[in-house]
């Protein structure tokens, strides 16, 4: 089980967010950080905990590994509101968090 | 430029039978796993399963085995998702997503689908 919080987090442009994922055992560093926008496809940012994917903004990095994690945007941009997801890979069946909303004020 | 291009929004009625595709271009198709994705409407990603298309090795979350069927035909380069008798509750988007490195189906997703809206009703 894959648990994210806040549910919610309402942040203004230029502050730091910083999301939480926390696992039931432990997936080592097999974690991965899903960006999705209303009415679009998930982007992959972060795989592996902490590998930014190719075009991501250096502005979102990841850490952690066994079973807490997080993903941090340094400096809030107004198109970085969006639903987050985070994805384990190495633990049973691939399984998906529940998601953080991001709300820019 | 890898896309993943899926097939049209769906209505179907009940108890009738689907199939959807995801056509690969723009790098090696049989080298990747390419899974499918549910979101009901408001929802979370939820995993279906995922096939390798160079051997259609197939993998299915415990959750969809049995319900749907997954396949892939790489001679043109496409995956499919199959059910054989719709519910209501089938209604959602589905995504087609390709893997980056990994190995047995355990992947993260790289690269997806634009999503395919079944309504079921």
């Amino acid at each position: 089980v894959l648990t994210q919080s806040p549910a919610t987090l309402s942040l203004s442009p230029g502050e730091r967010a910083t999301l939480s994922c926390r696992t039931s055992q432990s997936v080592r560093s097999c974690l991965s950080w899903y960006q999705q926008k209303p009415g679009q496809a998930p982007r992959l940012l972060i795989y592996d905990a902490s590998y930014r994917a190719t075009g991501i903004p250096a502005r979102f990095s990841g850490s952690g590994s066994g079973t807490d994690f997080a993903l941090t945007i340094s400096s809030l941009e107004p198109e970085d509101s969006a639903v987050y997801y985070c994805q384990q890979r190495c633990n049973g069946p691939l399984t998906f968090g529940g998601g953080t909303k991001v709300e820019i004020k | 430029e890898v896309q993943l291009v899926q097939s049209g929004a769906e209505v179907k009625k009940p108890g009738e039978s689907l199939k959807i595709s995801c056509k690969g271009s723009g790098y090696f198709f049989s080298s990747y796993w390419i899974g499918w994705l549910r979101q009901k409407p408001g929802k979370g990603l939820e995993w279906m399963g995922i096939v390798h298309p160079g051997d259609s090795d197939i993998r299915y979350s415990p959750s969809f085995e049995g319900q749907v069927t997954i396949s892939a035909d790489k001679s043109v380069s496409t995956v499919y998702l199959q059910w054989s008798s719709l519910k209501a509750s089938d209604s959602a988007t589905y995504y087609c997503a390709r893997s980056g490195y990994c190995s047995g189906g355990n992947c993260f997703f790289y690269y997806w689908g634009q999503g395919t809206l079944v309504t079921v009703s």
